[in-house]
């Protein structure tokens, strides 16, 4: 079975902060994911990683960066965090054959909330 | 702009009956069709997916139908349960020489069962 595991189900911290979230695949999949799932919205895309130290910005990457440095491995930073960013973060990853799609598969979420 | 979009936010069915979730999407391209199920504090789990040389998927109580002149896809759940109650995203994608392993999500619908 697919692993992913997401650092911290429940995180509070101030505005300001910056904010580490990181998301470990056990699968050596290719590709993997941030997501954001805010009410009404749906899951938007932030930022998502095809390979090793490559990144390529989702629909809503503005206060967000990533790093991939190694293919299991996906954190997502905060630099400075905002109340705006309280939401529910989801990290995913899948398999890449370069053509098609297959399901992503999804950690349990991080309940970020930014005080 | 929303590519994929379920307009209903929410559904509510009795135990036994036949539940349809639908999906709407713009972009002619969408040749790969998934749906998601999330209960409240996890991440989404894949569900059932087709193809688009297909026009139904039967995967036990999940049934997928796609109609790709009306580019509309529907999720039936015959008999739902009680815990089938979660939110039910379908999600888009489109496979060939570009293809990143993106999916596009939609808003998501809340379905309730009622025992």
């Amino acid at each position: 079975d697919v692993k992913v595991t997401q650092s911290s189900r429940y995180l509070v911290k101030r505005t300001g902060e910056k904010v580490f979230l990181e998301c470990v695949q056990d699968m050596d999949h290719e590709n993997m994911f941030w997501y954001r799932q805010d009410p009404g919205l749906g899951l938007r895309l932030i930022y998502f990683s095809y390979d090793v130290k490559m990144k390529e910005k989702g629909d809503i990457p503005e206060g967000y960066s990533v790093s991939r440095e190694k293919k299991e491995r996906f954190s997502l930073i905060l630099e400075s965090a905002s109340t705006n960013q309280t939401s529910m973060y989801l990290c995913a990853s899948s398999i890449s054959t370069g053509w098609y799609s297959y399901e992503q598969y999804f950690g349990p979420g991080t309940r970020l909330t930014v005080t | 702009d929303q590519q994929v979009k379920q307009n209903s936010p929410s559904l509510s069915v009795q135990e036994g009956r036949i539940s349809i979730l639908n999906c709407d999407y713009t972009n002619s391209m969408f040749d790969y069709f998934l749906w998601y199920k999330k209960y409240p504090a996890e991440g989404p789990t894949f569900l059932i997916s087709i193809s688009s040389i297909k026009d139904k998927n039967e995967d036990g109580r999940f049934t997928v139908f796609l109609n790709k002149s009306a580019k509309h896809l529907s999720l039936h759940i015959v008999p739902s349960q009680p815990g089938d109650s979660a939110v039910y995203f379908c999600a888009a994608s489109e496979n060939g020489s570009s293809n990143t392993g993106k999916l596009i999500f939609g808003q998501g619908t809340t379905l309730q069962v009622k025992p």
